[in-house]
Protein backbone atom coordinates (compact mmCIF):
# COMPACT_ATOMS: atom_id res chain seq x y z
CA UNK A 1 0.00 0.00 0.00
CA UNK A 2 1.31 3.35 -1.06
CA UNK A 3 1.66 5.70 2.28
CA UNK A 4 2.57 9.22 2.62
CA UNK A 5 3.29 10.60 5.45
CA UNK A 6 3.91 14.11 7.12
CA UNK A 7 4.06 14.98 10.71
CA UNK A 8 0.72 16.39 11.38
CA UNK A 9 2.04 19.59 13.70
CA UNK A 10 1.18 21.77 14.38
CA UNK A 11 4.62 23.40 13.70
CA UNK A 12 4.54 27.19 15.15
CA UNK A 13 7.15 29.69 13.97
CA UNK A 14 7.58 32.88 14.44
CA UNK A 15 7.07 35.62 11.45
CA UNK A 16 10.01 36.26 9.43
CA UNK A 17 11.56 32.91 10.24
CA UNK A 18 12.11 29.65 8.18
CA UNK A 19 9.19 26.89 8.32
CA UNK A 20 9.81 23.49 6.88
CA UNK A 21 7.69 20.94 6.46
CA UNK A 22 8.51 17.65 6.00
CA UNK A 23 7.14 14.55 3.64
CA UNK A 24 8.03 10.91 3.05
CA UNK A 25 6.84 8.31 0.99
CA UNK A 26 6.59 4.22 0.56
CA UNK A 27 6.71 3.85 -2.88
CA UNK A 28 10.38 4.20 -4.86
CA UNK A 29 8.79 4.02 -8.08
CA UNK A 30 7.36 7.59 -6.89
CA UNK A 31 7.47 10.19 -9.99
CA UNK A 32 6.26 13.36 -8.97
CA UNK A 33 5.44 15.57 -5.65
CA UNK A 34 3.37 18.40 -4.91
CA UNK A 35 2.85 20.36 -2.05
CA UNK A 36 -0.99 21.98 -1.97
CA UNK A 37 -1.85 24.55 1.00
CA UNK A 38 -5.32 24.19 2.37
CA UNK A 39 -6.61 26.97 4.82
CA UNK A 40 -9.40 26.04 6.99
CA UNK A 41 -12.68 25.27 5.71
CA UNK A 42 -11.40 25.54 2.39
CA UNK A 43 -10.22 23.94 -0.78
CA UNK A 44 -6.20 22.94 -1.50
CA UNK A 45 -4.54 25.03 -3.57
CA UNK A 46 -1.22 23.72 -5.35
CA UNK A 47 1.88 26.09 -4.25
CA UNK A 48 4.66 23.42 -6.04
CA UNK A 49 5.48 20.30 -7.84
CA UNK A 50 8.88 18.48 -8.41
CA UNK A 51 10.28 15.72 -10.19
CA UNK A 52 13.63 15.74 -10.26
CA UNK A 53 16.16 15.67 -6.93
CA UNK A 54 17.34 18.70 -5.71
CA UNK A 55 15.94 22.05 -5.03
CA UNK A 56 13.09 23.82 -6.70
CA UNK A 57 12.51 27.47 -5.83
CA UNK A 58 9.57 29.89 -6.12
CA UNK A 59 9.69 32.99 -4.57
CA UNK A 60 9.49 32.40 -1.29
CA UNK A 61 9.26 28.29 -1.32
CA UNK A 62 11.78 25.93 -1.90
CA UNK A 63 11.06 22.04 -2.51
CA UNK A 64 13.33 19.56 -2.14
CA UNK A 65 13.60 15.85 -3.23
CA UNK A 66 15.49 12.97 -2.26
CA UNK A 67 14.34 10.52 -4.09
CA UNK A 68 17.21 7.77 -2.51
CA UNK A 69 15.97 8.94 1.34
CA UNK A 70 12.23 8.98 0.16
CA UNK A 71 11.40 12.05 1.21
CA UNK A 72 10.57 15.71 0.32
CA UNK A 73 10.28 18.80 1.90
CA UNK A 74 9.17 22.28 1.59
CA UNK A 75 10.78 25.53 2.96
CA UNK A 76 9.03 28.56 3.31
CA UNK A 77 11.31 32.10 3.92
CA UNK A 78 10.16 34.66 5.63
CA UNK A 79 6.89 33.33 7.54
CA UNK A 80 3.89 35.03 7.43
CA UNK A 81 0.91 34.49 9.39
CA UNK A 82 -0.81 34.79 5.96
CA UNK A 83 1.21 31.10 5.34
CA UNK A 84 -0.31 29.59 8.40
CA UNK A 85 -2.78 26.66 6.84
CA UNK A 86 -2.28 23.13 6.67
CA UNK A 87 0.27 21.91 3.58
CA UNK A 88 -0.25 18.62 2.09
CA UNK A 89 2.27 16.86 0.51
CA UNK A 90 0.87 14.70 -2.58
CA UNK A 91 2.84 11.72 -4.79
CA UNK A 92 2.15 10.49 -7.95
CA UNK A 93 3.53 6.85 -8.43
CA UNK A 94 4.48 5.72 -11.82
CA UNK A 95 1.93 2.92 -13.71
CA UNK A 96 -1.55 2.91 -13.13
CA UNK A 97 -4.12 6.10 -12.96
CA UNK A 98 -1.30 8.34 -11.72
CA UNK A 99 -3.34 9.20 -8.98
CA UNK A 100 -2.15 11.59 -6.31
CA UNK A 101 -1.97 10.24 -2.77
CA UNK A 102 -1.67 12.32 0.02
CA UNK A 103 -0.41 12.95 2.96
CA UNK A 104 -2.81 13.82 6.33
CA UNK A 105 -1.03 17.37 6.29
CA UNK A 106 0.93 19.35 8.85
CA UNK A 107 -0.73 22.44 10.02
CA UNK A 108 1.94 25.52 10.10
CA UNK A 109 0.88 28.85 12.65
CA UNK A 110 3.14 31.71 12.08
CA UNK A 111 2.80 34.08 14.67
CA UNK A 112 3.44 37.27 14.86
CA UNK B 1 -12.99 31.35 -16.00
CA UNK B 2 -14.47 29.65 -13.58
CA UNK B 3 -13.00 26.57 -11.38
CA UNK B 4 -14.40 23.46 -10.19
CA UNK B 5 -17.78 23.70 -9.35
CA UNK B 6 -19.26 21.54 -6.23
CA UNK B 7 -22.94 21.52 -5.04
CA UNK B 8 -24.32 21.66 -2.72
CA UNK B 9 -22.01 23.11 -0.17
CA UNK B 10 -23.08 21.66 2.82
CA UNK B 11 -25.74 18.93 3.00
CA UNK B 12 -27.68 17.30 5.86
CA UNK B 13 -29.39 13.90 5.55
CA UNK B 14 -30.75 11.41 7.96
CA UNK B 15 -29.59 8.04 8.56
CA UNK B 16 -30.64 5.70 5.15
CA UNK B 17 -31.13 8.61 3.41
CA UNK B 18 -29.74 9.03 -0.39
CA UNK B 19 -26.79 11.88 -0.83
CA UNK B 20 -26.12 13.43 -4.24
CA UNK B 21 -23.20 15.71 -4.84
CA UNK B 22 -22.19 17.00 -7.78
CA UNK B 23 -19.61 19.04 -9.54
CA UNK B 24 -18.71 20.45 -12.58
CA UNK B 25 -14.73 20.44 -13.60
CA UNK B 26 -13.02 23.35 -15.14
CA UNK B 27 -13.32 24.25 -18.56
CA UNK B 28 -11.93 22.24 -20.81
CA UNK B 29 -11.01 19.66 -18.10
CA UNK B 30 -11.88 15.96 -18.48
CA UNK B 31 -10.31 14.46 -15.68
CA UNK B 32 -11.84 14.26 -12.40
CA UNK B 33 -11.12 12.58 -8.83
CA UNK B 34 -13.49 12.81 -5.82
CA UNK B 35 -11.48 12.61 -2.50
CA UNK B 36 -12.74 12.51 1.37
CA UNK B 37 -11.66 13.93 4.00
CA UNK B 38 -12.08 13.40 7.52
CA UNK B 39 -11.82 16.17 10.37
CA UNK B 40 -8.08 16.04 10.85
CA UNK B 41 -7.42 13.89 8.46
CA UNK B 42 -5.63 13.80 4.80
CA UNK B 43 -7.35 13.60 1.24
CA UNK B 44 -8.61 9.79 0.85
CA UNK B 45 -8.63 9.02 -2.85
CA UNK B 46 -12.21 7.48 -3.93
CA UNK B 47 -12.63 7.51 -7.75
CA UNK B 48 -11.32 8.58 -10.89
CA UNK B 49 -13.58 9.19 -13.93
CA UNK B 50 -13.18 10.58 -17.56
CA UNK B 51 -16.09 11.42 -19.39
CA UNK B 52 -18.91 8.59 -19.05
CA UNK B 53 -15.67 5.77 -18.40
CA UNK B 54 -15.14 5.62 -14.47
CA UNK B 55 -10.92 4.55 -14.57
CA UNK B 56 -10.05 3.82 -11.05
CA UNK B 57 -12.45 3.11 -7.81
CA UNK B 58 -10.31 1.23 -6.34
CA UNK B 59 -10.96 3.77 -3.21
CA UNK B 60 -14.57 3.83 -3.39
CA UNK B 61 -16.19 1.40 -0.76
CA UNK B 62 -18.08 -1.56 -2.60
CA UNK B 63 -21.40 -1.03 -1.28
CA UNK B 64 -23.52 1.99 -1.46
CA UNK B 65 -21.07 4.21 -3.29
CA UNK B 66 -21.62 4.65 -6.79
CA UNK B 67 -20.09 7.61 -9.23
CA UNK B 68 -20.41 8.95 -12.91
CA UNK B 69 -19.42 11.26 -15.29
CA UNK B 70 -21.72 11.98 -17.89
CA UNK B 71 -21.52 12.78 -21.57
CA UNK B 72 -23.22 15.35 -20.92
CA UNK B 73 -23.35 17.37 -17.53
CA UNK B 74 -21.59 16.90 -14.09
CA UNK B 75 -20.05 14.18 -12.09
CA UNK B 76 -21.88 13.10 -9.87
CA UNK B 77 -21.43 11.05 -6.15
CA UNK B 78 -23.95 9.47 -4.55
CA UNK B 79 -24.22 7.31 -1.81
CA UNK B 80 -27.09 5.76 -0.84
CA UNK B 81 -28.37 4.69 2.61
CA UNK B 82 -25.80 7.33 4.67
CA UNK B 83 -24.91 6.50 7.76
CA UNK B 84 -23.14 8.83 10.52
CA UNK B 85 -19.43 7.40 9.22
CA UNK B 86 -20.04 9.16 6.27
CA UNK B 87 -20.27 12.39 7.50
CA UNK B 88 -16.93 14.54 5.94
CA UNK B 89 -15.86 16.58 3.62
CA UNK B 90 -16.12 15.40 -0.45
CA UNK B 91 -13.71 16.96 -2.30
CA UNK B 92 -13.84 17.07 -6.45
CA UNK B 93 -10.71 17.67 -8.55
CA UNK B 94 -9.89 18.16 -12.23
CA UNK B 95 -7.31 18.51 -14.36
CA UNK B 96 -6.66 18.97 -17.77
CA UNK B 97 -3.84 16.39 -18.72
CA UNK B 98 -3.38 12.76 -16.95
CA UNK B 99 0.69 13.72 -16.99
CA UNK B 100 1.68 12.80 -13.69
CA UNK B 101 4.40 15.33 -13.84
CA UNK B 102 2.16 18.53 -15.01
CA UNK B 103 -1.50 17.01 -13.87
CA UNK B 104 -1.51 19.81 -11.56
CA UNK B 105 -5.29 19.29 -9.56
CA UNK B 106 -7.74 21.77 -9.52
CA UNK B 107 -9.82 21.48 -6.29
CA UNK B 108 -13.62 22.76 -5.58
CA UNK B 109 -14.68 23.94 -2.67
CA UNK B 110 -16.07 20.87 -1.48
CA UNK B 111 -19.32 19.45 -0.15
CA UNK B 112 -19.85 19.44 3.88
CA UNK B 113 -21.88 15.87 4.19
CA UNK B 114 -23.70 15.43 7.83
CA UNK B 115 -25.62 12.52 8.36
CA UNK B 116 -27.65 12.87 11.77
Amino acid sequence: QKEVEQNSGPLSVPEGAIASLNCTYSDRGSQSFFWYRQYSGKSPELIMFIYSNGDKEDGRFTAQLNKASQYVSLLIRDSQPSDSATYLCAVNSAGGSYIPTFGRGTSLIVHP
Amino acid sequence: NAGVMQNPRHLVRRRGQEARLRCSPMKGHSHVYWYRQLPEEGLKFMVYLQKENIIDESGMPKERFSAEFPKEGPSILRIQQVVRGDSAAYFCASSLQRDPNTGELFFGEGSRLTVL
